[in-house]
């Protein structure tokens, strides 16, 4: 099955400092990669669509020069959390679907933990 | 404006019941609608998926009822395990991409 890797699980930083997190494809390439934050027992919470080649789309309410995203090939997103506040601490969660196949389900990966201090 | 409306919050289920958790939406332009389920320090897995033009799936012990008319869908998981004890999300999606998720359901399955 299509598998989504996110590196890394866990990380723990000093405010004012800036987290990038991975997001891969490892079997399959994808043009549009979701990035999702997700509070303490709450849903999850889109982000962005990062989309390959070109700039990432912003939900509503999301800061991109704070989160920034960057698409460089088609395994491959990462998100950079810049100029970490304690209350970005959350669960970061990114999602893929292959490339090209119709109605294919998004794939998750297993998630970022960021605690900032 | 929440878009797939989920019930109950919480669910607790002794082993062998059957876990019934239901979802609502109001978009008519929703043609995918899946179940993800997450364990605590995870990102949520595929369960099973359904499309509106059936109105039942069934995967092993997991089925998902949808009435398209009433624009709502149910996952029910028989014979329910500790194991399947985890947070349970519905979602929709349509033509944009963007996956809408409930707010999620923790079911509890008592040993």
């Amino acid at each position: 099955g299509a598998v989504v890797s996110q590196h890394p699980s866990w990380v723990i930083c000093k405010s004012g400092t800036s987290v990038k997190i991975e997001c891969r494809s490892l079997d399959f390439q994808a043009t549009t990669m979701f990035w999702y934050r997700q509070f303490p027992k709450q849903s999850l919470m889109l982000m962005a669509t990062s989309n390959e080649g070109s700039k990432a789309t912003y939900e509503q309410g999301v800061e991109k020069d704070k989160f920034l995203i960057n698409h460089a090939s088609l395994t491959l997103s990462t998100l950079t959390v810049t100029s970490a506040h304690p209350e970005d601490s959350s669960f970061y969660i990114c999602s893929a679907s292959p490339l090209g196949r119709i109605n294919s389900p998004l794939h998750f990966g297993n998630g970022t933990r960021l605690t900032v201090t | 404006q929440q878009q797939v409306k989920q019930s109950p919050q919480s669910l607790i289920v002794q082993k062998g019941g059957i876990s019934i958790i239901n979802c609502a939406y109001e978009n008519t332009a929703f043609d995918y609608f899946p179940w993800y389920q997450q364990f605590p320090g995870k990102g949520p897995a595929l369960l099973i998926a359904i499309r509106p033009d059936v109105s039942e799936k069934k995967e092993g012990r997991f089925t998902i009822s949808f009435n398209k008319s009433a624009k709502q869908f149910s996952l029910h998981i028989m014979d329910s395990q500790p194991g399947d004890s985890a947070t349970y999300f519905c979602a929709a999606k349509g033509g944009s991409e963007k996956l809408v998720f409930g707010k999620g359901t923790k079911l509890t399955v008592n040993p």
